[in-house]
């Protein structure tokens, strides 16, 4: 069975600094990975996905992710984070031929001014 | 294209009421999903759906029914509801490309 640890449960940045939020995953062959993002008061949009190819994956408002196999870790990053950034995070793993994703529980990003 | 649709965005119910909470689907996908979320949990999948006609548990089922008539809609009945059903609902529904589009959530609440 897949598995997803977020390890941070709150990570506070200032606004203007580089952001790396970590997503690691237990599955047995190539998983399909995702980030999600949660603005308060509202459902879960996409931000980037990993099914195959390229491990640096870009995503969308400037975030991108790295696939790395060998730490089975799927890290979501951004150089300078923006005020309209802080919300919350999820990775979520997938396998092929399965309808169910499994979702980390979360990573709760703030920023200060 | 809506997307995801659900309705209500918010409901207060007495403990033992029922009520369904709606999900309806305009990209005709396939798979749907419900799931809840609480603080500290992150996102609990209650029951899903494959395709018309065909419904699953998830992780936390009890006192929730699902039906699916069509592809486009996927509503989610609770029984008889208890404060622990308090939570914030979200349907989702999938491509065949994994990834999964959400709509923007009931938040219930049991007294």
């Amino acid at each position: 069975a897949q598995s997803v640890t977020q390890p941070d449960i709150h990570i506070t940045v200032s606004e203007g600094a580089s952001l790396e939020l970590r997503c690691n995953y237990s599955y047995g062959a190539t998983p399909y990975l995702f980030w999600y993002v949660q603005s308060p008061g509202q459902g879960l949009q996409l931000l980037l996905k990993y099914f195959s190819g390229d491990t640096l994956v870009q995503g969308i408002k400037g975030f991108e992710a790295e696939f790395k196999r060998s730490q089975s870790s799927f890290n979501l990053r951004k150089p300078s984070v923006h005020w309209s950034d802080a919300a919350e995070y999820f990775c979520a793993v997938g396998a092929m031929g399965s309808y169910i994703p499994t979702f980390g529980r979360g990573t709760s990003l703030i920023v200060h001014p | 294209n809506a997307g995801v649709t659900q309705t209500p965005k918010f409901q207060v119910l007495k403990t033992g009421q029922s009520m369904t909470l709606q999900c309806a689907q305009d990209m005709n996908h396939e798979y749907m999903s419900w799931y809840r979320q609480d603080p500290g949990m992150g996102l609990r999948l209650i029951h899903y759906s494959v395709g018309a006609g065909i419904t699953d548990q998830g992780e936390v089922p009890n006192g929730y029914n699902v039906s699916r008539s069509t592809t486009e809609d996927f509503p989610l009945r609770l029984l008889s509801a208890a404060p622990s059903q308090t939570s914030v609902y979200f349907c989702a529904s999938k491509s065949f490309t994994y990834e999964q589009y959400f709509g923007p959530g009931t938040r219930l609440t049991v007294t």
